[in-house]
């Protein structure tokens, strides 16, 4: 089925540590986006990428850095993982920057620092 | 800066009740505005999609409406079945940038 998809479903990592989370889109979409839940706060936007070969931060980027390796993935790297990290990512899509789109996304990562 | 807020916080009805979730935002320069479900542990659903010159969308049992000069959206869900049960969010999309989230409405259908 088409959409957003995102790797790995679960993870913990140790304060420290460091990993990237991968996600990719097959709908052909020039946007793509990173947001956290968390309980209490709702979904906020860390970084985002309006279109290949372009990133900016959203709200929340410290401890944070991406890569929009193609038009398809858009990966979110934890250099030195921070239990203040424990969280659910979410990726999202939308077929351009213009408001008219709608967003599309993934299932989500949900990940534990200890 | 854009704040969304959805009454209530959660929600439960009996099956077949007529339900309506409310959304309102702080500035009306919005471009649209888009529900979304998400079941527990799950990703998000997009359920409609309003753009600001539109008044009402509609899915279904659902029709979401949008009054943009007040600053409110309403979920109207018809004939509530226990597999509405999930968390439902509002986010409107303030010009070129992107999606600002509310915290939800948790909804409970029983049988």
């Amino acid at each position: 089925n088409a959409g957003v998809t995102q790797t790995p479903k679960f993870q913990v990592l140790k304060t420290g540590q460091s990993m990237t989370l991968q996600c990719a889109q097959d709908m052909n979409h020039n946007s793509m986006y990173w947001y956290r839940q968390d309980p209490g706060m709702g979904l906020r936007l860390i970084y985002y990428s309006a279109s290949e070969g372009t990133t900016d931060k959203g709200e929340v980027p410290n401890g944070y850095n991406v890569s929009r390796l193609n038009k398809r993935e858009f990966s979110l790297r934890l250099e030195s993982a921070a239990p203040s990290q424990t969280s659910v990512y979410f990726c999202a899509s939308s077929e351009g920057g213009e408001a008219i789109y709608g967003y599309t996304f993934g299932s989500g990562t949900r990940l534990t620092v200890v | 800066k854009q704040e969304v807020t959805q009454i209530p916080a959660a929600l439960s009805v009996p099956e077949g009740e007529n339900l309506v979730l409310n959304c309102s935002f702080t500035d009306s320069a919005i471009y649209n505005l888009q529900w979304f479900r998400q079941d527990p542990g799950k990703g998000l659903t997009s359920l409609l999609l309003i753009q600001s010159s539109q008044r009402e969308q509609t899915s279904g049992r659902l029709n979401a409406s949008l009054d943009k000069s007040s600053g409110r959206s309403t979920l109207y869900i018809a004939a509530s079945q226990p597999g509405d049960s999930a968390t439902y969010l509002c986010a409107v999309r303030p010009g070129y940038s992107t999606l600002t989230f509310g915290k939800g409405t948790m909804l409970l259908v029983s049988p």
